[in-house]
């Protein structure tokens, strides 16, 4: 599935460092998501934007800033990290409200994130 | 509130033995119901999916089928190959999105030995 893109695939960071994730969907969806997946968790949802707009933050600390310019297009700031952030970040897309019953999200590759 | 929960892994099997991963759901309304895997290295794709009771999924030999009785989706494969080595997610959407917010469980990792 080549309709969610992720970079970079892979990131290692200091914890003074500041890195930004990107996500692009080439789905003509309108609605995208912030996922964290980590070791021996169940996935989180951290953001979800709807046409721009944000639409949902679950508690996400602050040091994670997302930013979405447009439908196709969505970041993930990063800065002054935490060890207990490394994890796998991934970003999904869907058509909000859906067109169809059925219809779900489409899941990028993801960030394997590792912060030292 | 939803919620989905799955059998505890990790399951290991022999190349061609019959699988099946347990989910069992709470929810209101008719949810539709899904199966993710995610491949190592890999984010989650789409396995299969039902949107009504006594529906049946299927997908690569996969299969589920939506019982509203038992509010079960259990994912079942005749046999089953070392390809297959992949972590599984059930998961559901309330009946009034359908897709736009997914409650997860917390997957099963499946290994196959040749």
């Amino acid at each position: 599935e080549t309709g969610v893109t992720q970079t970079p695939r892979h990131l290692v960071m200091g914890m003074t460092n500041k890195k930004s994730l990107k996500c692009e969907q080439h789905l003509g969806h309108n609605a995208m998501y912030w996922y964290k997946q980590s070791a021996k968790k169940p996935l989180e949802l951290m953001f979800v934007y709807n046409f721009k707009e944000q639409t949902e933050n679950n508690s996400v600390p602050s040091r994670f800033s997302p930013e979405c310019p447009n439908s196709s297009h969505l970041f993930l700031h990063l800065h002054t990290l935490q060890p207990e952030d490394s994890a796998l970040y991934l970003c999904a897309s869907s058509q909000d409200p859906p067109t169809y019953r059925g219809e779900t999200q489409y899941f990028g590759p993801g960030t394997r994130l590792l912060v030292l | 509130g939803n919620s989905v929960t799955q059998m505890e892994g990790p399951v290991t099997l022999s190349e061609e033995a019959f699988l099946t991963i347990n989910c069992t759901y709470t929810a209101t309304g008719y949810p539709s119901l899904f199966w993710y895997v995610q491949y190592p290295g890999e984010g989650l794709q789409l396995l299969l999916k039902a949107t009504k009771a006594d529906d049946k999924g299927s997908n690569k030999g996969f299969e589920a089928t939506y019982r509203k009785e038992t509010t079960s989706f259990h994912l079942e494969k005749g046999s089953v190959q070392v390809s297959d080595s992949a972590v599984y997610f059930c998961a559901l959407s309330p009946r009034e999105t359908s897709g736009s917010r997914l409650t997860f469980g917390e997957g099963t990792q499946l290994t196959v030995n040749p």
